[in-house]
């Protein structure tokens, strides 16, 4: 059963950034916030995480708000290569990674 | 490193065969893990391990499934007898302790059972 709520699309044209929004209402404490995407017909690969504070690499930010109920992943400028399924996930730091049914975004040129 | 390793890339088999999925990690890494996608359920977690100990097998679908781990650099996931509704791909992931963030995930077999 997954913990979070994420739009099932999303469109994004190429160049301009892209907001993906999840909702984590019932996180805990020790649960973290994980993201990942997947390229077609690809395994799932890692993005970005974060705690509490908001995390950048140089793939993507996370910006996870205050009372930790929600977060977004901004990736900065989409590029086509950016059309994938992404996956929000909280989990705890042992535990496995359960995947809901993610967002599939489309960067369109 | 080669990352996960998976073998074959694809499987066709008949209805009531066995199926062996293998499955070879990231050197070092010390978490394993099964997964199953379908476009009706997503990706299903089966069953993973950790050093080599099956840890929770609650997601395998019955007991024509069976998985093992007999050393740190090799894996499999057995299905017999194959059924059509087994049709899926199939990943393996493995991961660190202490870098518990990432999996990495091999690129899946396609199991079609016809």
């Amino acid at each position: 059963d997954a913990k979070t709520t994420q739009p099932p699309s999303m469109d994004c044209a190429e160049g301009r950034a892209a907001n993906l929004p999840c909702n984590h209402s019932t996180i805990s404490g020790n649960e973290y916030v994980y993201w990942y995407r997947q390229i077609h017909s690809q395994g799932p690969q890692y993005i970005i995480h974060g705690l509490k504070n908001n995390e950048t690499n140089e793939m993507a930010s996370l910006i996870i708000t205050e009372d930790r109920k929600s977060s977004t992943l901004i990736l900065p400028h989409a590029t086509l290569r950016d059309t994938a399924v992404y996956y929000c996930i909280v989990s705890a730091g042992n535990t496995p990674l359960v995947f809901g049914k993610g967002t599939r975004l489309s960067v369109i040129a | 490193d080669a990352g996960v390793i998976q073998s074959p890339r694809h499987e066709v088999t008949e209805m009531g065969q066995e199926v062996t999925l293998r499955c070879k990690p990231i050197s070092g890494h010390d978490y394993l893990f099964w997964y199953r996608q379908t476009m009706m359920r997503g990706l299903e977690l089966l069953i993973y391990f950790n050093n080599n100990v099956p840890i929770d097998d609650s997601g395998m679908p019955e007991d024509r499934f069976s998985a093992k781990m007999p050393n740190a650099s090799f894996s499999t996931l057995k299905i017999q007898p194959s059924e059509p509704r087994d049709s899926a791909v199939y990943f393996c992931a493995s991961r660190l302790t202490g870098n518990s963030y990432e999996q990495y995930f091999g690129p899946g077999t396609r199991l079609t059972v016809t």
